[in-house]
């Protein structure tokens, strides 16, 4: 069965560093990957996925994650953290059992960025 | 654009009580789907479905009903609440991956139900 962990309860970060958010997935196929956001009291907001090609996937807002196949990773980036990145992010990982497309989410970051 | 719309957003109910969340898009999507939101566990999916008729169970599907009678509308319907039942629900919508679509969802800002 597919699924995605995501180690990290939270994340701390100073405003103006380089932040990270950790994924591992486990997949039988091709991983399709994708990184949503959550502000509070707000629905899931997509922010980039990894369907093919290069590892390095750009998306919204200045994020970017990189997709490592041999260690089943795609870890979500930013290299200039802002206090307004402060949210709840979630990776997810496509199940495509039974033929139909569901996403299959990990268990949430929150990441909190300090001034 | 609405994009997918959900109401209520807040409801409290008595534990047996039943109620129905209505859930709707206009973006012609064929798939919609119903997430449950837990503290620390991410969300869970409830049901799916791939079209008008066509509806299939999630992870957590007891205690949970659905229908599709059109492509916009998705209702979950909880029968006996339970207070198992607190929590924020989503309903989600896409469009088939393979028709030059890639398969994110797209999220109501969801209804947050608390059984007492």
């Amino acid at each position: 069965a597919q699924s995605v962990a995501q180690p990290e309860d939270q994340v701390n970060v100073a405003e103006g560093n380089p932040l990270t958010v950790k994924c591992t997935y486990s997949v039988s196929g091709n991983p399709y990957l994708f990184w949503y956001v959550q502000y509070p009291n707000r629905g899931l907001q997509f922010l980039l996925k990894y369907i093919t090609g290069d590892n390095l996937v750009k998306g919204s807002y200045g994020f970017e994650a990189e997709f490592n196949k041999s260690q089943t990773s795609f870890h979500l980036k930013k290299p200039s953290a802002l206090v307004s990145d402060s949210a709840l992010y979630f990776c997810a990982v496509r199940d495509e059992a039974g033929g139909y497309n569901k996403l299959i989410f990990g268990a949430g970051t929150r990441l909190a960025v300090h001034p | 654009n609405a994009g997918v719309t959900q109401t209520p957003k807040f409801r409290i109910l008595k534990i047996g009580q039943s109620m129905t969340l209505q859930c709707t898009q206009d973006m012609n999507h064929n798939y919609m789907y119903w997430y449950r939101q837990d503290p620390g566990m991410g969300l869970k999916l409830i049901y799916y479905s791939v079209g008008a008729g066509i509806t299939d169970k999630g992870e957590v599907p007891n205690g949970y009903n659905v229908s599709r009678s059109t492509t916009e509308d998705f209702p979950l319907r909880l029968e006996l609440a339970a207070p198992s039942q607190t929590s924020v629900y989503f309903c989600a919508s896409s469009f088939p991956p393979g028709q030059g679509a890639t398969g994110e969802l797209f999220f109501g800002e969801g209804s947050r139900l608390t059984v007492l």
